[in-house]
Parts: C-alpha cells; sequence; structure tokens
C-alpha cells in the first residue's frame, strides 16, 4: 500500500481559499492503480467525501461543494492537490487524503479508500 | 444524497463478548458498503469492503453482513485493540459515511 501525507496551513479566515497537498510514497501517482481522493472530518461527526482525480485529470467532486472545490495532480512530484475557495467555519474539518483502487471493470474508483494520510487540521476562524 | 444511519451511537461491551453494530441506508446501496475502525486522533481504517470482504490484515473476528439497506458488523470476540469508533460508508451512488458507533469497555 502507498503511503500519503497532508501539508498545507492550518488556520484560515472566512472567505479565504483552502489549498492542501497531498505527498504520496511507496508508489507512483501515476501508475494507473489509484484514484487520488480528499475527505474531511468535522469535529466529532463521520467524514465526508470531497472529490477524486485520476492521473489523466479525471475528476468527481462532491455535488454540494462542486462549485467551490478543484483537484489536481503534479506527476513530477508525486502529489496531488485540493482548493477550497470562500471558505466558512463550516469547513473546519481534518482534512485527509486517501487512495481508492482503481476498479478495472468500471474504469472508475472501487469505492472504498484503502489507505489514508495521518490528517491535518484546518480551522476557519476570523 | 444517500443517507446511512448507524445504531446504536455508543455500545458498551466486555472483553471476550460479541458486538453486533447496525448501519441502515436511506436507499439501496446494494451491496457496496464498507466499515472502518477510528481510534482517537488516527485516521480510519478500511476493514471491511463489498459487504462483508475483510481488508488486509483484519482479524477473521470481524464479520460483514447485509443487502440493500440493512447491513451489520459482528466483532465476535472483543479484544482490547478493537475498542474504537466504527463507519459505515457506501459507495454505490458517490459516497457517504455513516455518523459512527463508538464501542466502549463496559
Amino acid at each position: 500500500q502507498v503511503q500519503l501525507q497532508e501539508s498545507g496551513p492550518g488556520l484560515l479566515k472566512p472567505s479565504q481559499t483552502l489549498s492542501l497537498t497531498c505527498t504520496v510514497s511507496g508508489g507512483s501517482i501515476s501508475s494507473g492503480d489509484y484514484y487520488w481522493s480528499w475527505l474531511r472530518q468535522p469535529p466529532g461527526k463521520g467524514p465526508e467525501w470531497i472529490g477524486d482525480i485520476y492521473d489523466s485529470g479525471t475528476t468527481y467532486y462532491h455535488p454540494s461543494l462542486r462549485s467551490r472545490v478543484a483537484m489536481s495532480v503534479d506527476t513530477s512530484r508525486n502529489q496531488f492537490s485540493l482548493t477550497l475557495s470562500s471558505v466558512t467555519a463550516t469547513d473546519t474539518a481534518v482534512y485527509f487524503c486517501a487512495a481508492q483502487p482503481f476498479d478495472i471493470l468500471t474504469a472508475g474508483p472501487a469505492g472504498r479508500f484503502d489507505s489514508w494520510g495521518q490528517g491535518t487540521l484546518v480551522t476557519i476562524s476570523s | 444524497e444517500i443517507v446511512l444511519t448507524q445504531s446504536p451511537a455508543t455500545l458498551s461491551v466486555s472483553p471476550g463478548e460479541r458486538a453486533t453494530l447496525s448501519c441502515r441506508a436511506s436507499q439501496s446501496v446494494s451491496s457496496n458498503l464498507a466499515w472502518y475502525q477510528q481510534k482517537p486522533g488516527q485516521a480510519p481504517r478500511l476493514f471491511i469492503y463489498a459487504t462483508s470482504t475483510r481488508a488486509t490484515g483484519v482479524p477473521a473476528r470481524f464479520s460483514g453482513s447485509g443487502s440493500g439497506t440493512e447491513f451489520t458488523l459482528t466483532i465476535s470476540s472483543l479484544q482490547s485493540e478493537d475498542f474504537a469508533v466504527y463507519y459505515c460508508q457506501q459507495y454505490n451512488n458517490w459516497s457517504t459515511f455513516g455518523q459512527g458507533t463508538k464501542v466502549e469497555i463496559k
């Protein structure tokens, strides 16, 4: 299994743009074996899926976040990134990057999150 | 959006006893359901996928069952390392998670 590590600022003000990066080790981000995902978990709640990206650039975003989310892949650095614009206090959460196996039958993400980063807390406060 | 309702919210069990956790979906998710274990300060860890397939390294005392809208995670004999929060996740229609069941020591 691959290992993942999130990085990025931990404190933002309302209306700013959240930017996080996930560094992948133990495998190539362009291997084609995985879809790369972002999830978040507000304090005391269950995880929430944000979106997926494949090394080809194919993306899937949560419908309720689609207008504010963008994901990208940097194969030269073995990293993928998340941006979330116009943040509010409700975006405060631990943000995780994760890996989903590529499903050969559907050519899409398998749906299950096999590997996770340790998570990074992002707080939105004025 | 498919809503997953987990019950109970907290389950108090003695070591060695059996634990049964439930997950109900607001509409059918076929067999596209997974279970994760999360301990404080850690990321969730995949335990079960496709309703009943154990992930790599997961002990045989963990088993999953169900289909459609009703699913169960059973821990046959609780060990000290099993006390944690468990989340169910559906991936039949995008992906959503339940609110979790905390398994605590009785």
